[in-house]
């Protein structure tokens, strides 16, 4: 079955630094999802992306989906207390599924 | 709006017990998931519904996990008996699952899930 892998398992930044965290699909993706989730907490959608080599900004957040559209990344600019949580990844688990793979996540540590 | 209702927040059984957790979609929400998350992974699903109909159930160990969705709104999944590795995090999830010429966006709308705890 479709697989969804993360890098990092695990980040720890000191705040101010920026971060990345990077996603890669065994099969192409129709569109690649990000959520956080924060301690305690549940994933919350974050963005959605759809086309091919497509980049979306969110204030200091920036998201890419790759050209062959089998890979994606998350890049935090200025990392704040706040963004502290996982950061998942997740892709329809077939052909136009409506079932998501998530990934296994990149928990993110800020050091004030 | 309303978000994704779960309960309880926690619950700590011993093994061979049995459990059930509610969930309460967003309303107009067809689309319902279970998931399971252990600790340090990303959700699992475990089973998904249409309205009142199963779509998925292929990961739902069948052998003790249960779940029904009756009226097409609320569900409970049930675990008879629990066994110690069944210790998570279930989360309910809801889609309003836009179809026609609207991109389905598939975007999912998570509860705060249960913490079971199996002893």
């Amino acid at each position: 079955g479709q697989q969804v892998m993360q890098i990092p398992q695990y980040q720890h930044v000191q705040e101010g630094e920026d971060f990345t965290t990077y996603c890669n699909s065994s099969t192409t993706l129709s569109n690649i999802q990000w959520y956080k989730q924060r301690p305690g907490g549940h994933p919350v959608f974050l963005i959605q992306l759809v086309k091919s080599g497509e980049v979306k900004k969110q204030k200091r957040l920036t998201f890419q989906f790759g050209e062959a559209k089998k890979n994606s990344s998350l890049h935090i600019t200025a990392t704040q207390t706040t963004d502290v949580g996982t950061y998942f990844c997740a892709g329809p688990s077939g052909a136009g599924s409506y079932q998501l793979t998530f990934g296994k996540g990149t928990k993110l540590s800020v050091i004030p | 709006e309303a978000g994704v209702a779960q309960s309880p927040r926690y619950k700590i059984i011993e093994k061979r017990q049995s459990v059930a957790f509610w969930c309460n979609p967003i309303s107009g929400h067809a689309t319902l998931y279970w998931y399971q998350q252990i600790l340090g992974q990303g959700p699992k699903l475990l089973i998904q519904f249409q309205n009142n109909g199963v779509v998925d159930d292929s990961q739902l160990p069948k052998d003790r996990f249960s779940a029904e969705r009756l009226k097409g709104v609320d569900s409970t999944l049930k675990i008879q008996p629990a066994k110690l590795e069944d210790s998570a995090v279930y989360l309910c999830a809801s889609s309003p699952r836009l179809s026609g010429s609207v991109e389905p966006k598939n975007i999912q709308y998570f509860g705060a899930g249960t913490r079971l705890s199996v002893l």
